[in-house]
């Protein structure tokens, strides 16, 4: 079964400082990869997706993700961060096959020092 | 066009009480899933549908029903609530069983049993 682990619980960054968030995940074939974001209060929000091709994939709102095939990881990146990106993000792989589920990481939460 | 709506925003409910979230969309995507999120342990997928009239378990289905006997409405129902169901409860759809599709979320129910 296919299962996604966000090691950090938590982060915190300056606002204007780059932004990593680590995501690793196991799938038997090749996975399609997804991260999404949810602000307080709100529902989740695609920030991106890899399901083929380029390893580096861009997003909304500034971020872009790579697919390393060896190290099982699709980790978040954004050069600069601002401080509307303070939310909770979500790494999950999508499983296809019948009713095309979604399997979700537990999801690491942003602060950001101004 | 109002996406994915969730009926009702909040709840209290007591222990043993019954009642039943309304997810409705105005996509007309043919799948549609329920997922409930706690603190700490990210987004699990309780049951989902991939049309009209049919239903399927995901990974955490007991205590809950759910019912799609319009394409447009997922209903996800408790008989006899629980404590341990207290919970945020997201609803969202996507349109295909392809494997990249995106799922768009609602906003979500915050439910307390007490």
């Amino acid at each position: 079964a296919q299962s996604v682990t966000q090691p950090d619980i938590h982060i915190t960054v300056s606002e204007g400082a780059s932004l990593e968030l680590r995501c690793n995940y196991s799938y038997g074939a090749t996975p399609y990869l997804f991260w999404y974001v949810q602000s307080p209060g709100q529902g989740l929000q695609l920030l991106l997706k890899y399901f083929s091709g380029d390893t580096l994939v861009q997003g909304i709102k500034g971020f872009e993700a790579e697919f390393k095939r060896s190290q099982s990881s699709f980790n978040l990146r954004k050069p600069s961060v601002h401080w509307s990106d303070a939310a909770e993000y979500f790494c999950a792989v999508g499983n296809g096959g019948g009713g095309n589920k979604l399997t979700f990481g537990t999801g690491t939460q942003l602060k950001v020092e101004l | 066009n109002a996406g994915v709506t969730q009926t009702p925003k909040f709840r209290v409910l007591k222990t043993g009480q019954s009642m039943t979230l309304l997810c409705a969309q105005d996509m007309n995507h043919e799948y549609m899933y329920w997922y409930r999120q706690d603190p700490g342990m990210g987004l699990r997928l309780i049951h989902y549908s991939v049309g009209e009239g049919t239903t399927a378990k995901g990974e955490v289905p007991d205590g809950y029903n759910v019912s799609r006997l319009k394409k447009q409405n997922f209903l996800l129902g408790l008989e006899s609530a629980a404590p341990s169901q207290t919970s945020v409860y997201f609803c969202a759809t996507t349109d295909t069983s392809a494997r990249s599709d995106t799922q768009y979320f609602g906003p979500g129910t915050r439910l307390t049993v007490l």
